[in-house]
């Protein structure tokens, strides 16, 4: 989307690897949320950030307002991390997504 | 913790049916809900922004003619897709924000035979 950059669109792995998602905000956001839309079409809530950094095993996300970005890194990326990862970003009541960025990990 | 908590996972109607969907917030209080549709490109397509005590803004192209819906307290929202036809197929969700939250359904995938 306009107000949301995210990068990269696509992305390969292998099993083990790591790697960083990024989502830059040409506006100022109150709050983002990143979820991973998997191989099914099923959507995942993965974290959600007023400010700071939050970890979830693998996963870390960090989210800086004043700077507008935030990031998402995997680590030891497994099969079952294959996907479409989206950004979203709140501000002022409204909802702006990232256009996605589309993991494939291979073994 | 706080959630959202979206229904029916999977449906399939019948073209030219309608089919109702719901989402319910748990552990925190809703006070916006915005439902949406992904597109084949993949991006998420603002259908409408559901805020308690205020009307239902439609974005253009999405009218409550056709996506009626209900926001009637700060756990619940509701969408139907009235009529649907092929072009109406496709994963749709809601998001819903309150004062330190946004959190997201799973999304009701609809499948129109």
């Amino acid at each position: 989307g306009d107000q949301v950059e995210q990068s990269p669109s696509a992305l390969s792995l292998h099993e083990g690897t790591g790697s960083a998602l990024r989502c830059n905000f040409t506006t100022t956001m109150r709050a983002v949320q990143w979820f991973q839309q998997n191989s099914r079409g099923s959507l995942i809530n993965l974290f959600y950030l007023a400010s700071g950094t939050k970890e979830n095993g693998r996963l870390k996300s960090t989210f800086n307002s004043k700077e507008s970005y935030s990031t998402l890194h995997i680590r030891d990326a497994q099969l079952e991390d294959s996907g479409t990862y989206f950004c979203a970003a709140e501000s002022n009541n409204r909802i702006f997504f990232g256009d996605g960025t589309q993991l494939v990990v291979k073994p | 913790g706080a959630l959202v908590y979206q229904y029916p996972r999977r449906t399939i109607c019948k073209s030219g049916t309608s089919m109702r969907m719901e989402c319910q917030a748990v552990g925190f209080q809703a006070t916006s809900v915005a439902w949406y549709r992904q597109s084949p490109q993949k991006t998420f397509e603002l259908i409408a922004l559901s805020t308690v005590n205020s009307a239902i803004k439609y974005e253009q192209n999405f009218t409550q003619e056709k996506f009626p819906i209900s926001h009637p307290n700060l756990s619940f929202s509701s969408m139907t897709v009235l009529n649907a036809y092929l072009e109406d197929r496709g994963l749709y969700l809601c998001g819903a924000s309150g004062a330190e939250t946004l959190y997201f359904g799973s999304g009701t995938r609809l499948t129109v035979l």
